[in-house]
């Protein structure tokens, strides 16, 4: 059972430099989110989706873009790269009201 | 006001003590409820839904009070493995999740 799976594990940016983050749930859910926690802090949504065909921003949306490229996966983009970005991405899955699944998360360093 | 209110701690306890954490929310309308459990720098996991009759999970017990706005969650015989981070979550309008910034639990031996 695979769950929601991340890739990469980690990564190392120069500032400027763009990248994808990858999730993919295989749990038929419907809605998938994007959140990053820096160290000591808590959770921070960034986007989210409902439904296949919807995204919306959370509370920090700035400096990101998504792609719900279908049902199965929710991909996070970073256009140019900063050091404030430096952080771990978590992506999770869920149906209505049930709890959120988690992948295991992305390291991302921005040098 | 945040949605969802922790104390941060840290709780320091010995093993085999009883430690309780509240969480507070602010939305009335809330649907689902949840505590996620999680260690240094790994993903949130679920250690248990709170149901508004309270359930039991082994050492862990859940309660919900929907008039004041609060959930708990007691851990029993506190074991050194219990030593984590614990969230609580609240769920509203199907896919809204509101979580808080977590309880520090250490337990010592």
């Amino acid at each position: 059972n695979a769950g929601v799976t991340q890739t990469p594990k980690f990564q190392v940016l120069k500032t400027g430099q763009s990248m994808t983050l990858q999730c993919a749930q295989d749990m038929n859910h419907n809605s998938m989110y994007w959140y990053r926690q820096d160290p000591g802090m808590g959770l921070r949504l960034i986007y989210y989706s409902a439904s296949e065909g919807t995204t919306d921003k959370g509370e920090v949306p700035n400096g990101y873009n998504v792609s719900r490229l279908n049902k199965r996966e929710f991909s996070l983009r970073l256009e140019s790269a900063a050091p404030s970005q430096t952080s771990v991405y978590f992506c999770a899955s869920s149906e209505y009201e049930e709890p959120q699944h988690f992948g295991d998360g992305t390291r991302l360093s921005i040098l | 006001r945040k949605e969802v209110e922790q104390d941060p701690g840290p709780f320091n306890v010995p093993e085999g003590a009883t430690v309780a954490f509240n969480c507070t929310y602010s939305n009335s309308a809330s649907q689902s409820f949840f505590w996620y459990r999680q260690d240094c720098r790994k993903e949130p996991k679920l250690l248990m839904s709170v149901y508004s009759s309270g359930n039991e999970d082994g050492r862990f017990t859940a309660q919900l009070n929907r008039a004041s706005q609060y959930i708990s969650l007691l851990i029993r015989d506190s074991k050194l493995s219990d030593s984590a981070t614990y969230l609580c979550v609240v769920n509203y309008n199907f896919n809204k999740f509101y979580f808080g910034s977590g309880t520090k639990l250490n337990v010592k031996p």
